[in-house]
C-alpha cells in the first residue's frame, strides 16, 4: 500500500521569499503524484501532478515540483511567495499501471508573514 | 459546467439521527469518491465508486453507506449519527483517462457537526 509523509505541519515564510514544502512517498513502482491546495473553508484545488516524463513539473499559480525517485520525494517549490498563497497544502500519491485510489498526506499549513 | 456540487454546506445533527449528503458531478466521470477531513489528519477515503452500480469501501467506511444509481450522483448516508462523525466531508470525481493520471476534482465540502 502507498503512503505519504509531509514532515512539516506548519511553515511560516515571509512574503517575497522562496518556498519549499516537503513530500515523501512510499510506493513500490512509479507513482502518480499530486499537490493540492486548500484555502480556508474551501475544497481542494489541484496545483500540479506528475505521472510520467519530465521530472520537473510546472503547475498553476507559479508553483513547481520535482519528482526524485532516488529520494522518494516530490517537493513543492515557489520562488516568491505572495500573501494569497497562505493555505493548507496536501501531497497525494496514487498507484500507476491501473486504477487506484489516492492516499493523502496530513497537510502542511503555510503562513505568510508581511 | 458546475463540476462537483455538494449539499448541504453545513448541518448539525443530534446523536442517532440520520442524513444523506448529496454529491453530483456533471463531467461524466466514471469514478467518484467520498472523503472525510479531520484537523491535522488529511483526507481519509470513506467509499468510492468506479461506475453506476459499483461501490467499494475505503479506509474508514464504518458508520456510512453509499449507492450509485447514476453516473452523476453519489450520495453518502449516515444512519445513526455519532459524535465521531463530526467532520468535513468532501466528494470528488475523476475520469479514467490514463494520460491524465486520474486527477480528482473536489466539491466544496459539507461541514457536519453531531451533538
Amino acid at each position: 500500500a502507498q503512503s505519504v509523509t509531509q514532515p512539516d505541519i506548519h511553515i511560516t515564510v515571509s512574503e517575497g521569499a522562496s518556498l519549499e514544502l516537503r513530500c515523501n512517498y512510499s510506493y513500490g513502482a512509479t507513482p502518480y503524484l499530486f499537490w493540492y491546495v486548500q484555502s480556508p473553508g474551501q475544497g481542494l484545488q489541484l496545483l500540479l501532478k506528475y505521472f510520467s516524463g519530465d521530472t520537473l513539473v510546472q503547475g498553476i499559480k507559479g508553483f513547481e515540483a520535482e519528482f526524485k525517485r532516488s529520494q522518494s520525494s516530490f517537493n513543492l517549490r515557489k520562488p516568491s511567495v505572495h500573501w494569497s498563497d497562505a493555505a493548507e497544502y496536501f501531497c497525494a500519491v496514487g498507484a500507476s499501471g491501473g486504477y487506484s485510489t489516492l492516499t493523502f498526506g496530513k497537510g502542511t499549513m503555510l503562513l505568510v508573514s508581511p | 459546467n458546475a463540476g462537483v456540487t455538494q449539499t448541504p454546506k453545513f448541518r448539525i445533527l443530534k446523536i442517532g439521527q440520520s442524513m444523506t449528503l448529496q454529491c453530483t458531478q456533471d463531467m461524466n466521470h466514471n469514478y467518484m469518491y467520498w472523503y472525510r477531513q479531520d484537523p491535522g489528519m488529511g483526507l481519509k477515503l470513506i467509499y468510492y465508486s468506479v461506475g453506476a452500480g459499483i461501490t467499494d469501501k475505503g479506509e474508514v467506511p464504518n458508520g456510512y453507506n453509499v449507492s450509485r444509481s447514476t453516473t452523476e450522483d453519489f450520495p453518502l448516508r449516515l444512519e445513526l449519527a455519532a459524535p465521531s462523525q463530526t467532520s468535513v466531508y468532501f466528494c470528488a470525481s475523476s475520469s479514467r483517462v490514463l494520460d491524465r493520471g486520474y486527477e480528482q476534482y473536489f466539491g466544496p465540502g459539507t461541514r457536519l457537526t453531531v451533538t
